[in-house]
């Protein structure tokens, strides 16, 4: 298995943009989580899906933010318009349907809000 | 969101040195605990998964104990190696399935 898989690696994009962010987990996985990590606060949960439901989305910053898993396979997260403080690291991870499961990281998108 | 605090913030050992770290997280609806380690420019790896009080793990040089009751972890590396330079994080999982990271132990083994 190639692991959970996130596109793009890096993106640059000028303030009011909208952005999405695109994200592949492990086949057979059942639970994905979108993490953003800043120096201020590390690695903050946003929202995680549980067969493709969103169970919690109270990280999510505000309305410019959204997520949406249409199926088992493919995850997006979207900010519009963005600004240059969504800046961060993105993480997307999975992991099987248990609680006592690892994670699954993918290796992140660097965006850059000008 | 949850409380999850580590401590040191970061640490430089001198190779062949013992170290350790302390993750404290709340002691109510307790599911497990993780430790991942990190590497500067790769993503976050598993290294536990610890879901019973008084669980010990190891892996290697590394090993990690468990107390619940109390709300804290610790993570011991014995004979530190350079290789062993990373940020190494603990996550809290409580019934809602949520899983809150704390900011992470970044380690320095000074060869």
């Amino acid at each position: 298995d190639a692991g959970v898989i996130q596109s793009p690696r890096h993106e640059v994009t000028e303030m009011g943009q909208e952005v999405t962010l695109r994200c592949k987990p492990i086949s057979g996985h059942n639970s994905l989580f979108w993490y953003r990590q800043t120096m201020m606060r590390g690695l903050e949960l946003l929202i995680y899906f549980n067969n493709n439901v969103p169970i919690d989305d109270s990280g999510m910053p505000e309305d410019r933010f959204s997520a949406k898993m249409p199926n088992a396979s493919f995850s997006t997260l979207k900010i519009q318009p963005s600004e240059p403080r969504d800046s961060a690291v993105y993480f997307c991870a999975s992991t099987p349907n248990r609680a006592q499961e690892k994670l699954f990281f993918g290796s992140g998108t660097q965006l850059s809000v000008l | 969101i949850l409380n999850v605090e580590q401590s040191p913030q970061s640490l430089h050992v001198q190779e062949g040195d013992s170290t350790n770290f302390t993750c404290s997280f709340p002691s109510s609806n307790f599911y497990a605990l993780h430790w991942y380690r990190w590497e500067t420019a790769k993503s976050p790896e598993a290294l536990f998964v610890m879901t019973l009080n008084g669980d010990e793990k190891k892996k290697g040089r590394i090993s990690a104990t468990l107390n619940t009751k109390e709300g804290y972890s610790y993570l011991y590396i014995k004979g530190s190696q350079p290789e062993d330079s990373a940020t190494y994080l603990c996550a809290f999982r409580g019934g809602a399935n949520n899983l809150f990271f704390g900011t992470g132990t970044r380690l320095t083994v000074i060869p």
